[in-house]
């Protein structure tokens, strides 16, 4: 089985930047992703990781380490769109490679 | 127009009742899920399908059933609905790694 670990919730400033973790303990890794999902809306997909090491998409980055088992994704000039939750999903090994989601990060962006 | 459609939108139904949930995809993937959001629980897999011809159980299927009528469709019932699965839910399509998310349907069974 897999143990996907995020914070609950965080607040930051606009213009300011937040990294959110995930930590994760699966049997077998296959790729790391994160989506962003506004209130009452559908999840969008932000990034994935397979390979150790950060991966930049203009305001948004996200690292991974395998033999840490985490991640962060770094949000970059916060801007009041970006108040949203952040949920991090591990796809582990076996037949069926479905990412297992964690519980979510809610973030809020301040003025 | 939307990728990944859902409908109904809204449902309020009846404790009892049986429900179907409907999900259209125009991307072309084989493969097809369905998800529950529950608040502070995150997305939990109800059931999944990778082609015409193959169903699988997710993490809580329990109290639920799905049809795969076609590959752009894929249905989900709730034979006879409980309070308890009164949640938002989500189907979602993929090619291999990427998941594309409908709009969801806000369920409450009263």
């Amino acid at each position: 089985g897999q143990n996907i670990d995020q914070p609950t919730e965080m607040t930051a400033t606009e213009g300011a930047i937040v990294q959110i973790n995930c930590t994760y303990q699966t049997s077998g890794f296959n790729g790391l992703f994160w989506y962003q999902q506004h209130a009452g809306e559908a999840p969008t997909f932000l990034s994935y990781n397979v390979l150790d090491g950060l991966e930049e998409k203009g305001r948004f980055s996200s690292f991974l380490s395998r033999s840490k088992g985490y991640s962060y994704l770094l949000l970059k000039e916060l801007q009041m769109k970006d108040s949203a939750s952040y949920l991090c999903a591990v796809r582990g090994q076996g037949g069926s490679y479905i990412p297992t989601f964690g519980r979510g990060t809610s973030l809020i962006v301040h003025p | 127009d939307a990728d990944v459609t859902q409908t109904p939108r809204n449902r309020i139904t009846k404790t009892g009742k049986r429900i179907m949930l409907e999900c259209s995809q125009t991307k072309g993937h084989d493969r097809m899920y369905w998800y529950r959001q529950d608040p502070g629980l995150g997305l939990r897999l109800i059931y999944y399908s990778f082609d015409v011809k193959d169903i699988n159980k997710g993490e809580i299927s329990d109290g639920y059933s799905v049809s795969r009528q076609a590959q752009a469709k894929f249905s989900l019932s709730l034979e006879s609905a409980i309070p308890n699965q009164t949640a938002l839910y989500f189907c979602a399509t993929s090619e291999a790694d990427e998941q594309y998310f409908g709009p969801g349907t806000r369920l409450t069974v009263t």
